[in-house]
């Protein structure tokens, strides 16, 4: 079965601070996802990643598949930052497995 | 930027009705899916849509459940006989290719009275 863990639940930072959110994941899973979901409820998909690295902006995801572990880092956070920020995992074309999402207030 | 549009946005209904929600997908998009968030919890997967036919459904997709793509635009999901617990926001997906990202509507929050 595939299972996603990611942490913290929750996190408040200073705006302008660097923040990082963890995720684990099982074997099985060969690509992972960072989504963001804002108050209203709707989902965008941030990255996904099967190896390496990738940035877009002031967001950069790593992934390391020998230790099932992948990292959303944020720099220069900033108020309209906050959001849910959830890590999924699923095979390439298959359904996601969703992990609890961590809650980011960044205050100014 | 093309997105995928979900209505309506908020669907109350009575116990025991039928409630279809609607979903118009990124136009070259070949794969189709629906999850549900109960408020509170995570997201949950229920099913996948290619070709014209289910490719995969999880537990929660019981027979109450069903999914079409009536006009080759539209991607609905019914619910049969609504209960109370199927209160959740709806949220439907697409991709263009197996390799790609899904890409997320807003989602229909369903609430069961």
């Amino acid at each position: 079965k595939n299972e996603v863990e990611q942490s913290p639940q929750n996190l408040t930072a200073q705006e302008g601070e660097f923040i990082t959110i963890n995720c684990s994941y099982s074997v099985g899973i060969s690509a992972l996802h960072w989504l963001q979901q804002h108050p209203g409820g709707g989902i965008v998909s941030l990255f996904m990643l099967s190896s390496g690295k990738k940035k877009h902006g002031r967001l950069i995801a790593t992934i390391n598949i020998q230790e099932k572990h992948s990292s959303l880092h944020i720099t220069a956070s900033h108020p309209r930052d906050s959001a849910v920020y959830i890590c999924a995992g699923g095979t390439s074309g298959s359904r996601l497995t969703f992990g609890e999402g961590t809650q980011l207030t960044v205050n100014p | 930027e093309p997105e995928v549009t979900q209505t309506p946005s908020h669907q109350v209904t009575q116990m025991g009705q039928e409630v279809i929600l609607r979903c118009v997908p990124i136009s070259n998009h070949l794969y189709f899916y629906w999850y549900r968030q109960i408020l509170g919890q995570k997201v949950e997967f229920l099913v996948s849509f290619y070709n014209n036919e289910i490719s995969e459904k999880s537990e929660i997709f019981d027979d109450q459940f069903s999914v079409e793509r009536p006009d080759g635009s539209n991607f609905t999901l019914k619910i049969r006989s609504t209960k109370l617990e199927d209160s959740a926001m709806y949220f439907c997906a697409s991709r263009g290719t197996r390799e790609q990202p899904q890409h997320f509507g807003d989602g229909t929050r369903l609430s069961i009275l």
